[in-house]
């Protein structure tokens, strides 16, 4: 079972297109993100979700509009598309509470296998 | 904020030699964890190696080991006995232990690792 997936793993659009990204996870995370990699493959993250309320929210254009319906989902959004927009976008999820020892994975981010968004 | 640096941008090692990608951060935090992800070309974000601040002991991961220097900041990743698998890019993370934990991992820029035959 896919632990974080998210749908479609390739988007070719055209310039002014509205299009989402889908992601899911089935791990029990109540902490979920968007990051961006770039053409120089720069990750960086762009908005976090916690409990389905928004924490982090990067300098983005407000044409980019995170939605999570729930705990285990949190999808994409992109209004008006530019080109600028294309690259790779991945989900990830983590458990928010620390805990400590080799054992402990709350840490740790789950990343899906990223969206290549093309905008032509 | 915090900021992670990796100063090599490539790297290239013979098969079965062993190498060390460089990674330095900086932060104001006195407890936080360090994280070592490969990218293979399948575009996949792996989990290689994790050392939590705390712990003055080293982790290692079979092949994968690091060089933890808290004063110093510094967190490189030592490879053993390169693989062909282990071709990728290599990214440096950084993630407080403080906070409500929605802070999510800061990146370095990254290190393309190529490994001659």
């Amino acid at each position: 079972d896919t632990a974080v997936s998210q749908t479609p793993k390739y988007l070719v659009t055209q310039m002014g297109n509205d299009k989402s990204i889908k992601c899911e996870q089935n791990l029990g995370h109540d902490t979920m993100y968007w990051y961006k990699q770039d053409s120089k493959k720069f990750l960086k993250i762009m908005f976090s979700y916690n409990n389905k309320e928004l924490i982090i929210n990067e300098t983005v254009p407000n044409r980019f509009s995170p939605k999570s319906p729930d705990k285990a989902h949190l999808n994409l959004h992109i209004n008006s598309l530019e080109l600028g927009d294309s690259a790779v976008y991945f989900c990830a999820s983590s458990q928010d509470r620390r805990a400590r020892g080799p054992a402990a994975t709350n840490e740790k981010l789950f990343f899906g296998s990223g969206t290549q968004l093309s905008v032509l | 904020a915090q900021t992670v640096t990796q100063s090599q941008p490539e790297m290239s090692v013979q098969e079965a030699e062993t190498v060390t990608l460089s990674c330095t951060y900086d932060t104001s935090e006195s407890d936080y964890y360090l994280f070592w992800y490969k990218q293979p070309p399948s575009r996949q974000m792996i989990l290689v190696i994790r050392q939590e601040a705390y712990k003055q002991q080293n982790a290692t991961e079979n092949r994968f080991s690091v060089n933890f220097q808290k004063a110093a900041k510094s967190f490189s990743l030592k490879i053993s006995d390169s693989q062909l698998g282990d071709a990728a890019m290599y990214f440096c993370a950084y993630r407080a232990y403080s906070g409500g934990g929605a802070d999510g991992l800061t990146f370095g820029k990254g290190t393309h690792l190529i490994i001659q035959p």
